[in-house]
């Protein structure tokens, strides 16, 4: 079964203070690894798309990497407006178009 | 671009009745996924339209339907509302993997 596990489910970091969110998964061939991150009672805002192991890309103070079982989404320096809850969702290749969501990860950074 | 629109923002109803929620996705997508999102949880998908026709559908129960107009813009109804059926309905569009999400709608319930 297709499954995305989270971790932590809370980080507190102070202001300045680099960490890594961590996205393991499992699916019957990954057709598209997602990063987003979603403010309280809003919808998610995109951030990223990973598609094959060994891909990384960057926006701000925020990395995300892939390998074939697990993403990180790495914040660097981060600032009080980082804190938010941070969403990973895979779409399988065997799924069809169904995306699945992990739980996230809720990051406070605190100044 | 106005991005992913969703309406209404907020809906309170009582068990038993039945809600319309509605979708207009950025300007160029084609496709327009719905999920639904309870309190500390992560999105469920309910369906998926493409084409005006349901792609694809999770685990939701029959009273969850929807419908795609041609100009991609989208419904989602749920029929007989359940206490469980609280939560917030979230709206995305695509045009390839990468989904693009609007602001929800907040359903209440009673």
């Amino acid at each position: 079964e297709d499954q995305v596990t989270q971790s932590p489910e809370a980080l507190r970091l102070q202001e300045g203070e680099s960490s890594s969110l961590n996205c393991s998964y499992t699916v019957s061939g990954l057709r598209g690894l997602f990063w987003y991150r979603q403010d309280p009672g809003k919808g998610p805002e995109f951030l990223f798309t990973l598609y094959s192991a060994g891909e990384e890309k960057e926006k701000e103070r925020l990395k995300a990497t892939l390998t074939k079982k697990e993403s990180f989404l790495h914040i660097t320096a981060p600032k009080p407006e980082d804190s938010a809850t941070y969403l990973c969702a895979v779409q399988a290749g065997g799924g069809g178009f169904k995306t699945i969501f992990g739980a996230g990860t809720r990051l406070f950074v605190k100044a | 671009d106005a991005g992913v629109t969703q309406s209404p923002t907020h809906l309170i109803k009582t068990r038993g009745q039945q809600v319309t929620l509605r979708c207009s996705p950025k300007s160029g997508h084609d496709t327009v996924s719905w999920y639904q999102q309870a309190l500390g949880q992560g999105p469920q998908f309910i369906f998926q339209y493409y084409e005006e026709e349901e792609r694809q559908r999770g685990n939701f129960p029959d009273r969850f339907s929807g419908h795609q107009f041609p100009n991609y813009s989208s419904e989602l109804n749920v029929n007989a509302l359940l206490l469980g059926d609280s939560a917030l309905y979230l709206c995305a569009s695509s045009f390839d993997e990468t989904q693009y999400f609007g602001p929800g709608t907040r359903l209440l319930v009673l």
